[in-house]
């Protein structure tokens, strides 16, 4: 079975405070791909990261970056030097061929930066 | 720009009534989802399409049916709507190729008094 867990409901922090939003996956697959998505309060989800299995390797977008390590079954995402405009809920989601394509996200974070 | 189009941001029915949710992709994607979002459950899976017609059953259908007749519309009907299925009704689409990722629209606020 696929889960997604995300122990973080809310967090809140000052902004240029440096926040990690932690997620954890269960999977039997040996193929599988995670997501995160930001949710603003406009409400449409925007796609952020994806990531296969094969590839451990981090990632960082500007302010933005993951760490993908298969042997805790994580995939962290950290903004560095928070901003107001990060205020949102994040999603981590998890899909696999052998299910189907489906995705499973886990219940969201919801950050607040506080200005 | 590519775009999911949900045809009401709120809405608002009693309880009993027949209630039609619409998706409109633009992106000729063959796949389409409808989801439900409530506060500590996140996203749930309601119902999905592989194909025009084609429907499969997602982790909540109870209460739902789904209607493609065409490649970009995806409709979500509450037959007989109840007080707890207000909530916020999330649409996306992808490609036919598995684990893309999803694109979503802005979402639907159902309140049902």
């Amino acid at each position: 079975a696929q889960k997604v867990t995300q122990a973080q409901t809310e967090i809140s922090v000052v902004e240029k405070e440096d926040v990690t939003l932690d997620c954890v996956y269960e999977t039997r697959d040996t193929t599988y791909y995670l997501f995160w998505y930001k949710q603003p309060p406009s409400g449409e989800l925007v796609f952020l990261i994806r990531r296969n299995s094969f590839d451990e390797q981090n990632e960082i977008s500007g302010r933005y970056s993951w760490n993908f390590q298969k042997s805790t079954s994580s995939f962290n995402f950290t903004i560095t030097a928070s901003q107001v405009v990060d205020s949102a809920v994040y999603f981590c989601a998890l899909s696999a061929p052998n299910t189907g394509n489906q995705f499973y996200f886990g219940t969201g974070t919801s950050l607040t930066v506080i200005p | 720009d590519v775009k999911v189009t949900q045809s009401s941001r709120y809405l608002v029915k009693r309880t009993g009534e027949k209630v039609f949710l619409e998706c409109v992709q633009d992106m000729d994607h063959e796949n389409m989802f409808w989801y439900r979002q409530d506060p500590g459950l996140g996203l749930r899976l309601i119902y999905f399409s592989y194909d025009v017609k084609m429907k499969e059953k997602g982790d909540i259908p109870e209460g739902y049916s789904v209607s493609r007749e065409k490649k970009e519309r995806f409709s979500l009907i509450l037959e007989s709507a109840s007080t707890n299925q207000t909530s916020m009704y999330l649409c996306a689409s992808s490609t036919r190729t598995g684990n893309e990722k999803l694109f979503f629209g802005s979402g639907t606020q159902l309140s049902v008094l």
